[in-house]
């Protein structure tokens, strides 16, 4: 159980296209679900908090505009990558906790998405 | 938050049986300590929770002293898959979905 899928696993675009990236939490509900992002060597640096429902929350220094974040329902978040340059390409990670009473407040990730933006 | 600190890196052999030590001086109440396991190009994967003493698994380990102050994830016989990166987190339960702080992770590399 508790597993986590992510669509597609990666992706090459050319620079000011827009991208998007899905997250879906295959066998429980998840009102919470997590982006991340991770460069090459480096830890997971959390980008925003997904909450079903309702708006996103940022981190500092992550701009809400330009990775738009949209949590439509207790099994899938989206994370949108919007006009697209190099610097954004990254492996981006979600994750997701299943809703209290059905397991554990243990978040479960998903596999991961390569961007390579040209 | 609590911060958490670890070794950058560690090296052993098959067979061995290799501790990885987190410290987490400021670790709270109602925090508890989950330990993930990452290979290249992929999300990260849950090893271990616990809150205090000794927790054990089918694959690992997790040993807590009474202040709580460090934890150290016990790989028993590491095999050359066990080579990625180990990540300690803490964070509270039954207190909503807190949001994971990453460190470094220990690097761990397992030889022949």
């Amino acid at each position: 159980g508790a597993v986590v899928s992510q669509h597609p696993s990666r992706v090459i675009c050319k620079s000011g296209t827009s991208v998007k990236i899905e997250c879906r939490s295959l066998d429980f509900q998840a009102t919470t679900m997590f982006w991340y992002r991770q460069f090459p060597k480096k830890s997971l640096m959390l980008m925003a908090t997904s909450n079903e429902g309702s708006k996103a929350t940022y981190e500092q220094g992550v701009e809400k505009d330009k990775f738009l974040i949209n949590h439509a329902s207790l099994t899938l978040s989206t994370l949108t990558v919007t006009s697209a340059h190099p610097e954004d390409s990254s492996f981006y990670i979600c994750s997701a906790s299943p809703i209290r009473g059905e397991g554990t407040d243990t978040q479960y990730f998903g596999p991961g998405t390569r961007l390579t933006v040209l | 938050l609590a911060k958490t600190t670890q070794p950058i890196s560690m090296d052993s052999y098959e067979g061995q049986e290799v501790n990885i030590t987190c410290s987490h001086n400021n670790i709270a109440t109602n925090d508890y300590i989950t330990w993930y396991q990452q290979f290249p190009s992929q999300g990260p994967r849950f090893i271990i929770q616990g809150y205090k003493t000794k927790v054990t698994n089918e694959v690992a380990s997790l040993f807590i002293p009474a202040d709580r102050k460090s934890s150290t994830l016990s790989l028993p016989r590491v095999s050359l898959s066990d080579t990625a990166v180990y990540y300690c987190l803490v964070a509270g339960r039954n207190t909503g979905f807190q949001k994971l702080v990453f460190g470094t992770g220990t690097r761990l590399l397992v030889s022949p």
